[in-house]
């Protein structure tokens, strides 16, 4: 399968305790994001790269969240000090740049229970 | 209020009847318009992707831009009960990174 892939599926964690959730974006997409989707709600952006350089944040995207790209291939998001309220699902989509327009693809997703 | 607006539904309808799903926006900015489909637990699968205004059609499914009223849809002709799922429409601008969602409508085709 040559889709996005993000693991973990589901993490379950304790409040106050720190999550990493991996992304490996279709091979040739130079551009990637992360959203955040809650129950009944469409997904929300949190912050975009192109290649390895972050190049924007939502205001979604607190101190406490932490996003990187190194060598323009995969991603991490971390969550430190985990709160209820991050209980979410969090999607990686990615893209290539070309005249398209807007042709996103999402992965899977990666659920978050904070308890 | 949302840039983008959907009904939630949730919208059940017999097995082969046509189905309209439809959303609303206040930024006329936008110019891609997209429609998603995701069934539960699971992330959004691009189904439509239509630029400015007009009509797309693939397979049984058409999508339709009015930007004169800011008003997309997507219509699902011989509706199966695979197609039951949430249907997220999306859209965004030259510059703007971001896809901005609608909140989604459930469908339920019923057999």
């Amino acid at each position: 399968d040559t889709g996005v892939s993000q693991n973990p599926r589901h993490k379950i964690t304790k409040r106050g305790q720190n999550v990493t959730f991996r992304c490996d974006p279709i091979s040739e997409h130079n551009r990637l994001y992360w959203y955040r989707q809650t129950l009944g709600q469409g997904p929300e952006f949190l912050t975009y790269f192109q290649n390895e350089a972050q190049l924007e944040k939502s205001r979604l995207l607190s101190d406490r969240f932490s996003a990187e790209r190194p060598k323009g291939s995969f991603s991490t998001l971390e969550i430190q000090r985990t709160e209820q309220g991050d209980s979410a699902m969090y999607l990686c989509a990615s893209a290539s740049l070309g005249v398209s327009g807007n042709t996103i693809y999402f992965g899977e997703g990666s659920w978050l229970t904070v308890v | 209020q949302k840039e983008v607006e959907q009904d939630p539904g949730p919208l059940s309808v017999p097995e082969g009847a046509i189905v309209s799903l439809n959303c609303t926006y206040s930024n006329s900015a936008f110019q891609y318009f997209m429609w998603y489909r995701q069934y539960s637990r699971k992330g959004p699968e691009l189904l439509m992707y239509t630029y400015s205004s007009g009509n797309k059609e693939d397979g049984r499914f058409t999508a339709q831009v009015d930007k004169s009223s800011k008003y997309i849809s997507l219509f699902i002709r011989d509706s199966q009960p695979s197609d039951s799922a949430t249907y997220l429409c999306a859209m965004s601008y030259t510059g703007r990174r971001a896809l901005t969602f609608g909140s989604g409508t459930r469908l339920q085709v019923q057999p």
